[in-house]
């Protein structure tokens, strides 16, 4: 059975990147679409991209500072966020597949000074 | 893109049927049969329920169906159960590489 494992720091500034990695155990990262979705407190999800066989795609509104990366030695897919403000305050998940069939536990990332 | 549209909150009695709406427009739900459902109970993560509009992943109950009518999505909970108290999203490809989400129902089982 897939596992997905999303691991960072919880506390970023203002003005900084965001950065988070989701490794994946139980099966192979290579035959998948790999995407990060996050959830403000108490509000719904949003999408922010997706990486396939290396190519990654990003939300029309995050695509300026976002970038999606897959470590495919260490089953890893890496998530960077650049100049983060306090409406990037989120649970951060990612997911597999077009159909987001599994997904991590997810992390919660603050953005404060 | 806007978040597709919800109802706030739905609910019913054990053993009765609820069904939640998910609007969204030609350019997403209307035109792609890749809506999902989610449900999420509180502090855990979404978990798929319904893919590409009326498809059940393996292990999850017949009580949760899916269907689609233009741009309106919708899903149909049947002999509804307290496990069934959560809140759920719908999801829809938007094209260009793009996916967008409902703005989530929060079901109430009386």
């Amino acid at each position: 059975q897939v596992q997905l494992q999303e691991s960072g720091p919880g506390l970023v500034k203002p003005s900084e990147t965001l950065s988070l990695t989701c490794t994946v155990s139980g099966g192979s990262i290579g035959s998948y679409y790999w995407s990060w979705i996050r959830q403000p407190p108490g509000r719904g999800l949003e999408w922010i991209g997706y990486i396939y066989s290396g190519r990654a795609k990003y939300s029309p509104s995050l695509k300026s500072r976002v970038t999606i990366s897959v470590d495919m030695s260490k089953n890893e897919v890496s998530l960077r966020l650049t100049s983060v403000n306090a409406t990037d305050t989120a649970v951060y998940y990612c997911a597999r597949g077009w159909s987001f069939d599994h997904w991590g536990q997810g992390t919660l990332v603050a953005v404060s000074s | 893109q806007s978040a597709l549209t919800q109802p706030p909150s739905a609910s019913g009695s054990p053993g009765q049927s609820v069904t939640i709406s998910c609007t969204g427009t030609s350019a997403d739900v209307g035109n792609y049969n890749y809506v999902s459902w989610y449900q999420q109970h509180p502090g855990k993560a979404p978990k798929l329920i319904i893919y590409e509009v009326n498809k059940r992943p393996s292990g999850v109950p017949d009580r949760f169906s899916g269907s689609k009518s233009d741009n309106t999505a919708s899903l149909t909970v049947s002999g509804l159960q307290a496990e069934d108290e959560a809140d759920y999203f719908c999801s829809s490809y938007a094209g260009s590489n793009n996916y967008v989400f409902g703005s989530g129902t929060k079901v109430s089982v009386l």
